[in-house]
């Protein structure tokens, strides 16, 4: 299994602002994925953060927007940037601990609000 | 593309079962996920199938058909602590082995 921590849990941001958000990992693990999902809704897929190389973004999200850093096996990050109020959502780091990997966990997530 | 069809609630009793479909469309099909979040929190991996059949864990079972593109949650002996969103998700080529998220299912449990 693996235990996934979130930095900050929660912010309220000024629009056109930046915001990073943080996810550790208490293991070392092969996939990690950063997911948005609003209040009620379903998960969307941001991007998989690849260690070493430049993420790997899902169709309508774009690296100047939400560029990913990702330096080792245990950690993320995500930037949101030049917000809107539109971005106000909650964003989930999570990870599978290798490529075959069928369960994937989740971090509790950071909630984002822009005003 | 790729597209799930779940109901967006369900509500039950204690101690009764529910059954939660889902309904999938995609090209390359490797498995049905299952995942449990209650408000506020983090999901939770409840299952996956790859082949035909009833997978059962305790009082939740899952079951797959890959000819009909159809799988179900049943949650048997409901408890209280079971009211959560469960959301299907498909992984597939299509998807790049990635997971793909239905809607969620909404389950209120009542006393």
């Amino acid at each position: 299994s693996a235990v996934i921590s979130q930095k900050p849990s929660r912010d309220i941001c000024q629009r056109g602002t930046s915001l990073t958000i943080q996810c550790q990992v208490d293991s070392q693990v092969t996939m990690m994925f950063w997911y948005r999902q609003q209040p009620g809704q379903s998960l969307t897929l941001i991007a998989t953060a690849n260690q070493g190389s430049e993420a790997t973004y899902e169709s309508g999200f774009v690296i100047d927007k939400f560029p990913i850093s990702r330096p080792n096996l245990t950690f993320s990050t995500l930037t949101v940037s030049n917000m809107s109020p539109e971005d106000s959502s909650i964003y989930l780091c999570s990870v599978a601990l290798d490529l075959g990997s069928y369960e994937q966990y989740f971090g509790p997530g950071t909630r984002l609000t822009v005003t | 593309g790729q597209s799930l069809e779940q109901p967006s609630e369900v509500t039950a009793v204690e101690g009764a079962i529910v059954q939660i479909n889902c309904t999938y469309q995609t090209s390359g099909f490797y498995g049905l996920s299952w995942y449990q979040q209650h408000d506020g929190g983090a999901p939770t991996f409840l299952s996956y199938n790859a082949l035909d059949g009833l997978e059962e864990t305790g009082r939740f079972s899952s079951f797959l058909s890959r000819s009909d593109s159809y799988g179900y949650l049943l949650l048997q002996e409901l408890q209280m602590k079971d009211s959560a969103s469960y959301f299907c998700a498909v992984r597939s080529k299509a998807a790049g082995n990635k997971l793909t998220f239905g809607g969620g299912t909404r389950v209120l449990v009542k006393p």
